[in-house]
């Protein structure tokens, strides 16, 4: 069966920091895997997709980057972290059978 | 531009009433929707789909109804229970082009004991 592993769960970093979050998925190949962000009264916001290694589309103009080095590899970055990057990021994939499942999410504070 | 739309933030209904939460959406094109359902801290879980080609679809306590012309599904839960508590999404794609889904911002429904 398929998983999908995210993570740290939390994460307090300092401003000016970098970020790394990971989401690997297990049990299918060539996913699409997603980047979303769910920050407070703004809902789920797509971030990054990729259709596949070293393929990303950005939704937002932002701060962040995301690269998947590996086929069931997805990762989020950012050099230098902004207060407003502080939210719920949560990875997914689909196999276009069923929609998304999602990672258990990351809880990002910036301080 | 916020294609899929939940006006309305927050809901509280008794416990053992009818839970409804509504969705707009703005792009005809869409032509499969989902529900999902989310716990703090957690990722979201689907709940339950619709495709185009239908106008209800139904799981146990759960309904989604799908009124294409008024581009508008409703998510119908009864009866409802304190375990239903939670932020509710809906989601809208077009099947053909690969999947790609966009969310609503969500509701928090709160079950009353």
């Amino acid at each position: 069966s398929q998983t999908i592993h995210q993570w740290p769960a939390t994460l307090v970093q300092p401003v000016g920091s970098p970020l790394s979050l990971e989401c690997t998925v297990e049990g299918t190949s060539n996913p699409n895997l997603y980047w979303y962000r769910q920050a407070a009264g703004r809902g789920l916001q797509l971030l990054f997709y990729s259709v596949g290694i070293g393929q990303i589309s950005s939704e937002v103009p932002q701060n962040l980057s995301a690269s998947r080095p590996q086929d069931r590899q997805f990762i989020l970055s950012s050099k230098k972290l902004l207060l407003s990057d502080s939210g719920f990021y949560l990875c997914a994939w689909t196999d276009f059978n069923y929609g998304y499942t999602f990672g258990s999410g990351t809880r990002l504070t910036v301080v | 531009d916020q294609q899929v739309k939940q006006n309305s933030p927050s809901l509280s209904v008794q416990e053992g009433r009818i839970s409804i939460l509504n969705c707009d959406y703005t792009n005809s094109m869409f032509d499969y929707f989902l529900w999902y359902k989310k716990y703090p801290a957690e990722g979201p879980t689907f709940l339950i789909s619709i495709s185009s080609i239908k106008d209800k679809n139904e799981d146990g306590r759960f309904t989604v109804f799908l009124n294409k012309s008024a581009k508008h599904l409703s998510l119908h839960i009864v009866p409802s229970q304190p375990g239903d508590s939670a932020v509710y999404f809906c989601a809208a794609s077009v099947e053909s082009t690969g999947n790609q889904f966009y969310f609503g911002t969500g509701t928090s429904l709160t079950v009353i004991p």
